[in-house]
Formats: C-alpha cells, sequence, structure tokens
C-alpha cells in the first residue's frame, strides 16, 4: 500500500525568505503522479503543484517549485519570496498512474506560518 | 461562480438525526468523491463515482451513502449521525489526473 508522509507539523518563514517542506512516500509502482495542495483558513483545498513521475524535470508554478527525487521517494515544495498569503497547510498527495480509483493518498499536511 | 459547490457550509446536528450533504460541479468532469478531514489526519476517501451508475466504497465508508443524482450531483447522507461523524467534508472532481475539491461542509454532531 502506497504511504504519504510529512515530517514537519509546523514551520515558520518570514517574509520574502524562501522555505521547504519536506515529503517521502512509499510505492512499489514506477508510474504515478504527485501533488501539493494549499489549506488556507479559508479551508478551500487548492492545488498548487502536482508532478508526473515519468517527467525527470522539476515542476514549477511561479514562486512554487518542487525537488522530485524519484530513487529517494522524496517530494519537496520550495515556496520563493514567501507572502503572508502564503500561509497555510500544506498537503502532499500520491496517486498512482492509471489506477482504477483515481485515488489520492494525502500526508497529514504541515502548517506553514509566514510572519511579517 | 465556484466550479465545485457544497451545501450547507456549516451544520449542527444531533445524534441519531439524517443528515444530507449535497455537492454541485460545473466543471464537466465524470468523477466525483467526497473525502473527510479530521486533525492530524489529513483527508480519507469516503465514496467515489465515475459516473450516474457507478458508486464505490473508499477507505471509512461505514455509516455513509451516497447517491449520484446527475453528473453534476453527487450527495452525501450519513443515516443516523453520531459524535465520531464531527469533522469537515469536501467533495471533489477529477479531469482523471488532478482532483478540484469544494469548499468543504463543516459537520457538527452533538
Amino acid at each position: 500500500a502506497q504511504t504519504v508522509t510529512q515530517s514537519q507539523p509546523e514551520m515558520s518563514v518570514q517574509e520574502a525568505e524562501t522555505v521547504t517542506l519536506s515529503c517521502t512516500y512509499d510505492t512499489s509502482e514506477s508510474n504515478y503522479y504527485l501533488f501539493w495542495y494549499k489549506q488556507p483558513p479559508s479551508r478551500q483545498m487548492i492545488l498548487v503543484i502536482r508532478q508526473e513521475a515519468y517527467k525527470q524535470q522539476n515542476a514549477t508554478e511561479n514562486r512554487f517549485s518542487v525537488n522530485f527525487q524519484k530513487a529517494a521517494k522524496s517530494f519537496s515544495l520550495k515556496i520563493s519570496d514567501s507572502q503572508l498569503g502564503d500561509t497555510a497547510m500544506y498537503f502532499c498527495a500520491f496517486m498512482m498512474y492509471g489506477g482504477a480509483t483515481n485515488k489520492l493518498i494525502f500526508g497529514t499536511g504541515t502548517l506553514l506560518a509566514v510572519q511579517p | 461562480d465556484a466550479d465545485v459547490t457544497q451545501t450547507p457550509r456549516n451544520r449542527i446536528t444531533k445524534t441519531g438525526k439524517r443528515i444530507m450533504l449535497e455537492c454541485s460541479q460545473t466543471k464537466g468532469h465524470d468523477r466525483m468523491y467526497w473525502y473527510r478531514q479530521d486533525p492530524g489526519l489529513g483527508l480519507r476517501l469516503i465514496y467515489y463515482s465515475f459516473d450516474v451508475k457507478d458508486i464505490n466504497k473508499g477507505e471509512i465508508s461505514d455509516g455513509y451513502s451516497v447517491s449520484r443524482q446527475a453528473q453534476a450531483k453527487f450527495s452525501l447522507s450519513l443515516e443516523s449521525a453520531i459524535p465520531n461523524q464531527t469533522a469537515l467534508y469536501f467533495c471533489a472532481t477529477s479531469d482523471g489526473i488532478a482532483q478540484f475539491f469544494g469548499p468543504g461542509t463543516r459537520l457538527t454532531v452533538l
């Protein structure tokens, strides 16, 4: 069974600084997708970025980028130039490629606080 | 307008009552999901549906039922609510890869 682990329950960063959130996963599959979701205090779940395991190039979306290390089963999220609006819970999630359920498996989240 | 909507946004009910949470989407996706979020546990899948005639149990379906009334509508019911069903409930749709979530329903069972 696949599992997703986020070992940092809480993190803090100063505005305009860079922060990296860690995520590791366990799977025997070779083809899969990885995602980062953001949940601000409004509680909405917002897709931040996604990565296809077959792509070697790390995904980037504006100030958000990932460091995908397939052999190490690591998928970290880097937030550059942190803004107050980045304060949120961040969830890492795994999905098997071509799976019958298209099911997302979530980590337990990292609460990020951006300080002014 | 939001692509995925949920009603109600907040609900307080009593033990033993029947509750229905509704979800509607305008994204045109066939795949819809219901999740439950508890503090420290992340999101867990309750039920999912790939079309109107397809309903499947997730990892924590006991005590819940669903109805897919149309491609755009997927409802979650608690037949007899109990306090440990107090949680934040999310509906989601999928394009086959990414999932897109509604705003959530905060349910409290007293």
